[in-house]
């Protein structure tokens, strides 16, 4: 149980174009997930808490109007990353806690590999 | 910023105990630690929690020390399989529950 998908596992965008990525739990309702970027060799950057029919809460720094975020329903979690750049370029994880649960740890999906050109 | 502080990097034989530290010194009464490791290209793993006892599962061992300002995590029989960045975390008792991941620990096993 508590499975994260990610897709697409990869992208390669050109440079001005928007990118969708999709962040699903399989066998759980998560009313709040994460999105994470990291770039190589580095730690993991929370970007964003994205909440279930409402608006994300974005950390400080990161851009809400460049990396928009929705959470339509308890499975399925958007991060559209527009007029992409180069410096876009890094692996974007998401998260998912089980709201149902008394568990807290959140359940990770594989992470997308996003290359702008 | 994360609360965590561990050390950049580890060796361990296989077969032998690999003792991962973390120190979270301004840990508050009701935060949990948490462990994740991160093979390379994938999305972290949860390890293992804890609040005050010690802990254990089928993946490993958390340590905590009695006043909580520091723990080890430990993989009693290290595999090649087990190479991987290590993450200790802070889980804060309430709100969003977010986390904040520090450098991690780089852990490289050894034939």
């Amino acid at each position: 149980g508590a499975v994260v998908s990610q897709h697409p596992s990869w992208v390669i965008c050109k440079s001005g174009t928007s990118v969708k990525i999709e962040c699903r739990s399989l066998d759980f309702q998560a009313t709040t997930m994460f999105w994470y970027r990291q770039f190589p060799k580095q730690s993991l950057m929370l970007m964003a808490t994205s909440n279930e029919g409402s608006k994300a809460t974005y950390e400080q720094g990161v851009e809400k109007d460049k990396f928009l975020i929705n959470h339509a329903s308890l499975t399925l979690s958007t991060l559209t990353v527009t007029s992409a750049h180069p410096e876009d370029s890094s692996f974007y994880i998401c998260s998912a806690r089980d709201w149902t649960s008394d568990r807290y740890e959140q359940y990770f999906g594989p992470g997308t590999r996003l290359t702008v050109t | 910023d994360a609360k965590t502080t561990q050390p950049p990097s580890m060796d361990c034989a296989e077969g032998r105990a690999a003792n991962l530290p973390c120190n979270h010194s301004t840990i508050s009464g009701n935060e949990y630690v948490y462990w994740y490791r991160q093979i390379h290209s994938q999305g972290p793993q949860y390890i293992i929690h804890g609040l005050k006892n010690n802990e254990t599962n089928e993946m490993a061992s958390l340590i905590i020390t009695e006043d909580r300002k520091s723990s080890t995590l430990i993989l009693p029989h290290a595999t090649l399989r087990d190479t991987a960045v290590y993450y200790c975390i802070v889980r804060p008792p309430s709100g969003t529950y977010k986390y904040i991941f520090g450098t991690g620990t780089r852990l490289k096993v050894l034939a």
